[in-house]
C-alpha cells in the first residue's frame, strides 16, 4: 500500500535550518509529482512547494521562496525539504502529497498525504 | 496569486440534512478545483478532484460541481462520521496552488 513517512522535524531557532525528508513506499516513486503543503497551529492548509517526477521543474510559494529548496532522489524513493532562514511563521505541520501526473502534466490532486511532521521555530 | 474564498467557515447540521459549501476562485481556474476532508490530528483526504470527479473510495453522498470561478461541494445526507473540516485547493502549475480558508463543519 502507498505509504508516506515524514520526519526531521523539531524545534529550530529563528534564522536556523532544517532538512524534511519524506520516504515514500508503495508505488513507483519516480512516476509521480510530490508536494509538501503545511498547516500552522489552528490554521488551515498552505501549499509550499512541489517537484516533478524527474526533478527538473520546481515551484515555490512566495513565502518560502529563496530560504526553501525542495529536492527528491529517486534512487532512495525519498522527498526532500531543506529550510533554511526559518522564521516563527514557518512553525506548522509540514505534509508531503503524491501527485498524480496526467497527459497534461501535473495533476495537483494530492491523493495520498503523510501524517506529517512538526517544525517549530522559536528562541 | 490566485485567491480562493469559502464560505462558509463554519456550518452546524443535522444528520440526514444536505450540506453544501461555496469556493469562489479570484479568477478563471477551468476546472483545476479539489475539495479535501480533514480530521482532526489526521492528515487531509481527497474527495472530489477537477471539481467534479468523485475519488475512488468516497462514498457517493460526497459531490462537487461548478467550474471556472465559482464551485460548490455538497453532502446530500449527512452522517456523523463527516464531521470534519473541508478544504477546496485551486492548482496551478505556474502559480501554484491555494487553498480555501476551510469549514468546520458539526453536527447540529
Amino acid at each position: 500500500q502507498v505509504q508516506l513517512v515524514e520526519s526531521g522535524g523539531g524545534l529550530v531557532k529563528p534564522g536556523g535550518s532544517l532538512r524534511l525528508s519524506c520516504a515514500a513506499s508503495g508505488f513507483t516513486f519516480s512516476d509521480y509529482y510530490m508536494s509538501w503543503i503545511r498547516q500552522a497551529p489552528g490554521k488551515g492548509l498552505e501549499w509550499v512547494s512541489y517537484i516533478s517526477s524527474s526533478g527538473s521543474t520546481i515551484y515555490y510559494a512566495d513565502s518560502v521562496k529563496g530560504r526553501f529548496t525542495i529536492s527528491r532522489d529517486n534512487a532512495k524513493n525519498s522527498l526532500y525539504l531543506q529550510m533554511n532562514s526559518l522564521r516563527a511563521e514557518d512553525t506548522a505541520v509540514y505534509y508531503c502529497a503524491r501527485d498524480p501526473v496526467t497527459p497534461g502534466g501535473r495533476s495537483g490532486s494530492s491523493d495520498y498525504w503523510g501524517q506529517g511532521t512538526l517544525v517549530t521555530v522559536s528562541s | 496569486d490566485i485567491q480562493m474564498t469559502q464560505s462558509p467557515s463554519s456550518l452546524s447540521a443535522s444528520v440526514g440534512d444536505r450540506v453544501t459549501i461555496t469556493c469562489q476562485a479570484s479568477q478563471d481556474i477551468s476546472n483545476y478545483l479539489n475539495w479535501y476532508q480533514q480530521k482532526p490530528g489526521k492528515a487531509p483526504k481527497l474527495l472530489i478532484y477537477d471539481a467534479s470527479n468523485l475519488e475512488t473510495g468516497v462514498p457517493s453522498r460526497f459531490s462537487g460541481s461548478g467550474s471556472g470561478t465559482d464551485f460548490t461541494f455538497t453532502i446530500s445526507s449527512l452522517q456523523p462520521e463527516d464531521i470534519a473540516t473541508y478544504y477546496c485547493q485551486q492548482y496551478d502549475n505556474l502559480l501554484g496552488d491555494t487553498f480555501g480558508q476551510g469549514t468546520k463543519l458539526e453536527i447540529k
